[in-house]
């Protein structure tokens, strides 16, 4: 069945790269996304990438797709305080509906 | 553009108390969504509508209704609310890309307990 997988906690320095993984299950996803959420607000949309690219750079966002261990990362370079956030991982197989992981805490400490 | 507003922030109810939550969005979206968010579980699919007048149900529908009377609003409702449904609740719309790209707008939560 369809299962995105995430670690819950990741703690950085501030400064230091932050890397975020995440597996999933279904090998015809076609678009996989980072959201963040903010302390007392919804998700939005961070990034995406679709599932014939292995690499999308976005600024300090790095996204990497290995579509044969259905791996996907996120890596944030020289994070900042205010990247304090929860971070999901997702995913569309077809169609409108999206499988969300668990999210992953990323504390930055100063 | 509010985006995608939700009411109320905030409700404590008892057990066995009846709520509607409401959503409401200016994008004009096909696409809505509720959505339950617990500790460890992320996000899990309540129900959903691919447009005015269409319901179905999503991973954990049961002890919940929806209605989608009007293309901008999405409603949510507890029949008899129990301890299990507290949780945020958040709702979601989208836009039909003719593909299978989703970007989802949220709005900012229900924070709901059950007594």
């Amino acid at each position: 069945g369809e299962d995105v997988e995430q670690s819950l906690f990741l703690s950085v320095r501030e400064g230091d790269s932050s890397v975020i993984n995440c597996t999933y299950t279904d090998s015809s996803s076609t678009y996989l996304y980072w959201y963040k959420q903010e302390p007392g607000a919804g998700l939005q949309l961070l990034t995406y990438i679709f599932s014939n690219m292995d690499m999308k750079q976005d600024q300090r966002l790095t996204v990497l797709l290995n579509k044969k261990d259905k791996h996907l990362s996120l890596r944030i370079a020289d994070t900042q305080t205010g990247d304090s956030a929860i971070y999901f991982c997702a995913e569309t197989t077809g169609g409108f509906k999206t499988i969300f992981g668990a999210g992953t805490r990323l504390f930055v400490k100063a | 553009n509010a985006g995608v507003t939700q009411t109320p922030k905030f409700r404590v109810l008892k057990t066995g108390q009846s709520m509607t939550l409401l959503c409401a969005q200016d994008m004009n979206h096909e696409y809505m969504y509720w959505y339950r968010q617990d500790p460890g579980m992320g996000l899990r699919l309540i129900h959903y509508s691919v447009g005015e007048g269409t319901t179905a149900k999503g991973e954990v529908p049961d002890g919940y209704n929806v209605s989608r009377l009007k293309k901008q609003n999405f409603l949510l409702g507890l029949e008899s609310a129990a301890p299990s449904q507290t949780s945020v609740y958040f709702c979601a719309s989208s836009y039909s890309h003719g593909n299978s790209y989703n970007e989802q707008f949220f709005g900012p939560g229900t924070r709901l307990t059950v007594l």
